[in-house]
């Protein structure tokens, strides 16, 4: 089973700003990898899939990079809806799907 | 437009076995590459994969859960159901069904708050 990793477990940032979040399989996933905003109470939205395409409806204030174990998703310029948790997903090796533990966005 | 919807029991007891429907619409179960899956979160913990199965009725579980979970589909009625036996308290959690395609998931239901209280 691949093991995600994401880091920090918390970001503390200033609306406005620039925030990186990272991701880490412990074996190569290639560009297999997605990210997932979630609000308390919702369900996962797709917001990055093949580690560097938006889905539909994303704005470019989102951007995935990255390719084999490590990869980054920047938020360019925080807006107040973008505080939330983040998780990466790998979909190279399955089953099992993985998802990393998550990190938690919140405002500075 | 792409909606997906979970159903079943909110309080379920210890050792008995939980049955959750996903009725969805906008897309069909019988289109090649096409997939409906479940996962959960436990209260204020990561998302779990739980199963998923394809428009050719290819099942796939997660190994850990596998001798618990079956997955079906019953695509005249755009429904697909998980079924989860011997459930225990640590398995409380919210379920989520997901439309699945390429590997990850697009479009996902609201999900439904499965508690274990005896």
């Amino acid at each position: 089973e691949i093991v995600m990793t994401q880091s920090p477990a918390t970001l503390s940032v200033s609306p406005g700003e620039r925030a990186t979040l990272s991701c880490r399989a412990s074996q190569s996933v290639s560009r297999n990898l997605a990210w997932y905003q979630q609000k308390p109470g919702q369900a996962p939205r797709l917001l990055i899939y093949g580690a560097s395409t938006r889905a539909t409806g994303i704005p470019a204030r989102f951007s995935g990079s990255g390719s084999g174990t490590e990869f980054t998703l920047t938020i360019s310029s925080l807006q107040s809806e973008d505080f939330a948790v983040y998780y990466c997903q790998q979909y190279k090796n399955w089953p099992p799907v993985t998802f990393g533990q998550g990190t938690k966005l919140e405002i500075k | 437009q792409i909606t997906l919807k979970e159903s079943g029991p909110t309080l379920v007891k210890p050792t008995q076995t939980l049955t959750l429907t996903c009725t969805f619409s906008g897309f069909s179960l019988s289109t090649g590459g096409v997939g409906v899956g479940w996962a959960r979160q436990p209260p204020g913990k990561a998302l779990e994969w739980l199963a998923l199965i394809y428009w050719d009725d290819d099942k796939r579980y997660s190994p850990s859960l596998k001798a618990r979970l079956t997955i079906t589909k019953d695509t005249s009625k755009n429904q697909v159901v998980l079924t989860m036996t011997n459930m225990d308290p640590v398995d409380t959690a919210t379920f989520f069904c997901a439309q699945f395609f390429g590997g990850y998931y697009p479009f996902w239901g609201q999900g439904t708050l499965v508690t274990l209280s005896s």
